[in-house]
Parts: C-alpha cells; structure tokens; sequence
C-alpha cells in the first residue's frame, strides 16, 4: 500500500533553516507528483508547492517564494522540503502528501505530519 | 488566483441528522474540486474529487455535487465518526492546490 513517512519533530530557533523528508513506499516513486501543505495550529490548510519527482521541477506558493526549496533523492525514494529564515509564525505541521501524474490532482495520500516549533 | 470560501464555518448538528456544506470558488474550476475530512491529529482523508466522485472506501452517506462555482458536501444521517474540520480544494489553474477555510462540523 502507498506509505509517506515523514521525518520527526523539529524545534528551530528564529532565523534558522528546517528540513522535512518524505519517504514514499508502495508505489512507482517518479510517477506522482509531492505536494506539502502547512497547517498552522487552529488554523487551515496552506499550500507551500509541488516537486516533480521525475525531473526534480518545482513550483513553489508566493508566500514561500525564495524561502522553500524542494528536492528529491530518487535513490531513496524521498523528497525535502527546506525552509529557511524561520519566524514563529512558520510553527505548525508540515505534511507531504501525493498528487497525480501532473500537479493538478488531488491527494489520497498523506505523510502524518511534522511538526515544526519555532521558538526562541 | 482562485479563492474558496466555505459556508458555514461552524456547523452544528444533532447526531443522525443531514449536514449541508457549501464551497464557492472566486472563478470556474470546472468540476475540478475535492472535499476532505481531516479529525484532530490526523492528516487529511480525501472524500470526494471531482465534484461528485467518492474517493475509496468512502461510506454512502457522503456525497457532493457542484460544477463551476458552486459546489456542496451533504452527509445524510451524521455519525459520531463524522464530527470533523470539512475543507474543500479546487486543482485548477494556479496555484494547483488552493483550500477553502473549512467548516467544523461539530455535535449539538
């Protein structure tokens, strides 16, 4: 079955960078499209971009815009995603989740979530 | 750029009664809309994807309807299970993923 495991909690200080993995299982890695999407605490759903897998091309939200990069590692069949210049309003959790063979899919498939705390 | 506003942001009802949730898009998105159910400390679950379609193993209760920019979740005859925060997504044009605020659905 389709798993995305994501990697554990993260506490950041202000100003620093954070990296989230996502490793895929179950499926053909480079055929799906990866999505991550934030969630503040109480709060909605926030796109933050997309990551082609096959060919590692992006597209990223303006709000994330020269903050967020991500990047994928075929070999191991898991994207990142790297945020950097944290501020307290980046805390929340960070979730990968699968699209479709082009961006404009919606998602079956859900990493559970990593929490990011930003704190001084 | 797309915007969804949900209606309403809070719903509360009895426990066996129908829930209506409404999504409205700012321009067509076509039937290019889902609906997901996401519960306290669990990623979202996708029920529905384009506009009408169920999304597996979802139970017969739920079903939705819409096209252009107007667009409507029911449950019929609510379950305990079912108390949940509802977003919907539009995946047309850009950006490729763009959510509604959401509606509570929470027991009266």
């Amino acid at each position: 079955q389709v798993q995305l495991v994501q990697s554990g909690a993260e506490v950041k200080m202000p100003g620093a960078s954070v990296r989230v993995s996502c490793k895929a299982s179950g499926y053909s890695f480079s055929d799906y499209y990866i999505h991550w999407v934030r969630q503040a605490p109480g709060q909605g759903l926030e796109w933050m971009g997309w990551i082609n897998p096959d060919s590692g091309d992006t597209d990223y939200a303006q709000n994330f815009q020269g903050r967020v990069t991500m990047t994928r590692d075929t070999s191991l069949s898991t994207t990142y995603m790297h945020l950097s210049r944290l501020a307290s309003d980046d805390t929340g959790l960070y979730y990968c989740a699968r699209g479709g063979s082009s961006a404009w899919y919606p998602s079956e498939d859900w990493g559970q979530g990593t929490l990011v705390t930003v704190s001084s | 750029e797309i915007v969804l506003t949900q209606s309403p942001a809070t719903l509360s009802v009895s426990p066996g009664e129908r829930a209506t949730l409404s999504c409205r898009a700012s321009q067509s998105v076509s039937s290019d809309l889902a609906w997901y159910q996401q519960k306290p400390g669990q990623a979202p679950r996708l029920l529905i994807y384009g506009a009408s379609n169920k999304a597996t193993d979802v139970p017969a209760r739920f079903s939705a309807s819409g096209s252009g920019t107007e667009f409507t979740l029911t449950i019929t005859s609510l379950q305990s299970d079912d108390f949940a925060v509802y977003y919907c997504q539009s995946y047309n044009n850009w950006p490729p993923w763009t959510f509604g605020q959401g509606t509570k659905v929470e027991i009266k």
